[in-house]
């Protein structure tokens, strides 16, 4: 079974400032996605980013980027100048190559303060 | 266009009623789920379909009765609601197994409260 584990249930970060959300997983697939989503109050669930295993390179979106170590199992998530707009809860997520389910972690609830 | 579109949004209602919740996508995929969203926040899979069969079904309680009738639709019905079943649901759909990308696009979640 895949696991995936986000260690950090609130964090808060001032605008502008840089801040990094922290997400393990554990499987014994070679081939997988890993994502972060977010979830505004609004609560529609928002693709922040994606990356494939088999890539080395991190990816990127604007102000967000990805650490993925495959190796550690870790894929931290680099939220650059922080917007206000930031504030909401960013979920890890986990699925095997041919896959049929998205395995989520529990959330870390982000906070952005003027 | 909506892409992932869910029905009712919100529906509040007794302990032992039976309720529904319709989704719809026209994105062309061929895979849907429906996630249960509990109070904490946790995301978990009820129910995964491919092709109108179903593929996963996790440990949910038979009260819980998922309907394919054709690639664009997930529906779930549920019977004798509880307390406990009080939650958002959110569908969803995306390219599954083979060609799988892992990219879902959700509904904007049916928030379900059981009085």
């Amino acid at each position: 079974a895949q696991t995936v584990t986000q260690s950090q249930p609130e964090m808060s970060v001032q605008e502008a400032e840089t801040v990094t959300l922290s997400c393990t997983y554990d499987t014994s697939e070679s081939n997988y996605y890993l994502f972060w989503y977010k979830q505004p109050p609004s609560r529609q669930m928002i693709l922040v980013i994606r990356q494939e295993a088999y890539k080395q390179q991190n990816a990127t979106e604007n102000r967000f980027s990805v650490n993925f170590q495959k190796a550690a199992k870790s894929f931290s998530l680099k939220i650059s100048d922080s917007q206000l707009g930031d504030t909401a809860m960013y979920f890890c997520a986990f699925m095997i190559d041919s896959g049929y389910a998205l395995n989520f972690g529990k959330g870390t609830s982000l906070l952005v303060t003027p | 266009d909506t892409a992932v579109s869910q029905t009712p949004k919100y529906l509040v209602t007794q302990m032992g009623n039976d309720k529904s919740i319709k989704c719809e996508q026209n994105l062309g995929h061929d895979t849907m789920y429906w996630y249960k969203q509990d109070s904490k926040k946790f995301l978990k899979i009820m129910f995964s379909y491919n092709n109108k069969e179903l593929i996963i079904n996790e440990t949910v309680p038979n009260r819980f009765s998922p309907k394919s009738p054709d690639k664009a639709h997930l529906n779930l019905h549920i019977n004798s609601l509880e307390l406990g079943d009080s939650a958002v649901y959110f569908c969803a759909s995306s390219h599954g197994g083979t060609g799988a990308t892992g990219e879902l696009f959700f509904g904007e979640g049916s928030r379900l409260t059981v009085l």
